[in-house]
């Protein structure tokens, strides 16, 4: 079975600033897709990026990036210049790309931003 | 294009009860999910619904269950409730085209229940 791993429950970056939120996942697929969300106090889920396991080229979204290590599962976000609005539970999933079949999510990580 | 919508938002019930709880996807969407997020799970997959038929389940009791409608509005229904199933539960649409690329899958903002 397929797992996720963050292992910051809480991070705290300056506004500005440039923080990394970690990811681990284990699997025997090969054929997989990688997401980060953004949970913020309203509780809407919000995608930020996804990566596909095919891919060799970090995705990047704006302020976004991901540094999406496939030997060593790891598919940790980095966030520049943080903004207020950054702040947020941020949940990394997997999804196997067999079918379209469900999203196994992390523990998520709190990310506090301070003015 | 109108997000995911969920109705309702808030919800309190007595133990023994039974709720429903209603999901309506981004239009064209054929594919709703349904997720439970605790405190202490985390957000854990209900079951997945494309085209009127179940495609996927998660490790719950059959006292969770879910149907589509025609439209692809889902509706997702706990029976019996325990102090347990207190909950946020999320629902999530993509178009659910089997065979191509997996897809992302869009959130609702949640229906928030509380079993008393």
């Amino acid at each position: 079975a397929q797992t996720v791993t963050q292992s910051q429950p809480e991070m705290s970056v300056q506004e500005a600033e440039t923080v990394t939120l970690s990811c681990t996942y284990d699997t025997s697929e090969s054929d997989y897709y990688l997401f980060w969300y953004k949970q913020p106090p309203s509780r809407q889920m919000i995608l930020v990026i996804r990566q596909e396991a095919y891919k060799q080229q970090n995705a990047t979204e704006n302020r976004f990036s991901v540094n999406f290590q496939k030997a060593a599962k790891s598919f940790s976000l980095k966030i520049s210049d943080s903004q207020l609005g950054d702040a947020a539970m941020y949940f990394c999933a997997y999804r196997s790309g067999r079918s379209q079949g469900n999203l196994i999510f992390g523990k998520g990580t709190k990310l506090s931003v301070k003015p | 294009k109108a997000g995911v919508t969920q109705t309702p938002r808030y919800l309190i019930k007595t133990r023994g009860q039974q709720v429903t709880l209603s999901c309506s996807p981004i239009s064209g969407h054929r594919s709703v999910s349904w997720y439970q997020q605790t405190p202490g799970q985390g957000l854990q997959f209900l079951f997945e619904y494309f085209s009127e038929t179940q495609r996927n389940k998660g490790n719950f009791p059959g006292r969770f269950s879910g149907r589509q409608f025609s439209n692809s509005r889902s509706e997702m229904n706990v029976s019996t409730l325990e102090l347990g199933d207190s909950a946020l539960y999320l629902c999530a649409s993509s178009l659910g085209l089997a065979g191509g690329p997996v897809e992302t899958q869009y959130f609702g903002p949640g229906t928030r229940l509380l079993v008393l």
